[in-house]
């Protein structure tokens, strides 16, 4: 049973090209996340999936797209990097249907823009 | 957004003693209430949860207090052992959907 499964783990861009991050959970999951997560800044919401075929902003939306392919998998993307972007990010789903915050979270991806 | 944070950035311990780690939040339309553990290198990790209807929940070894008078939530850890050693998050939400994490504490056990 793997979990949450990110790829790739690690990652460096130069400013203005583009990349997707790609996240797979296999527990049937309705509900999908990405965060990224910074030195003393805790883990930041980029955007959420709360069920398949919907996806909503969060607190820092900008400079992301984000796919829900299917239950399964939800991506993550940078059209045009910046430094500003370098980060981990963190993948995580949720059973979700109940207010619960058991949120499985993936191993990271390590992004650094130059 | 709202605003999750801790009192104090980093604890060192004495392995065997108890930890309490705080939190405080800004939001008291928050219902909802997790911890999660960080380890070196790996995604959160669920500890806890509380509900605002609740001042008290334990699990193993683990209790999370809540104060919605002050705001402020707490995690305490019984004996507390070397596997320990991680940066703990409190997190909030009010929808159930979006939750909002704190800038986390680091706990270091000494053996």
């Amino acid at each position: 049973n793997a979990g949450v499964t990110q790829t790739p783990k690690f990652q460096v861009l130069k400013t203005g090209q583009s990349m997707t991050l790609q996240c797979a959970q296999d527990m049937n999951h309705n509900s999908m996340y990405w965060y990224r997560q910074d030195p003393g800044m805790g883990l930041r919401l980029i955007y959420y999936s709360a069920s398949e075929g919907t996806t909503d902003k969060g607190e820092v939306p900008n400079g992301y797209n984000v796919s829900r392919l299917n239950k399964r998998e939800f991506s993550l993307r940078l059209e045009s990097a910046a430094p500003s972007q370098t980060s981990v990010y963190f993948c995580a789903s949720m059973r979700g249907g109940e207010n619960t915050g058991e949120l499985f979270f993936g191993e990271g991806s390590r992004l650094t823009v130059l | 957004g709202e605003s999750v944070g801790l009192h104090l950035p980093t604890l060192s311990v004495q392995e065997g003693d108890n930890s309490i780690i705080n939190c405080a939040y800004s939001n008291s339309a928050s219902d909802y209430f997790i911890w999660y553990k960080q380890e070196s290198g790996k995604g959160p990790q669920f500890i806890i949860d509380i509900r605002s209807n609740m001042d008290k929940r334990q699990g193993q070894r683990v209790t999370v207090l809540l104060n919605k008078t002050v705001k402020h939530l707490s995690l305490q850890i019984a004996a507390t052992q070397p596997g320990d050693s991680a940066v703990y998050f409190c997190a909030e939400t009010l929808s159930g959907n979006q939750f909002y994490f704190g800038t986390g504490t680091s706990l270091t056990v000494i053996p």
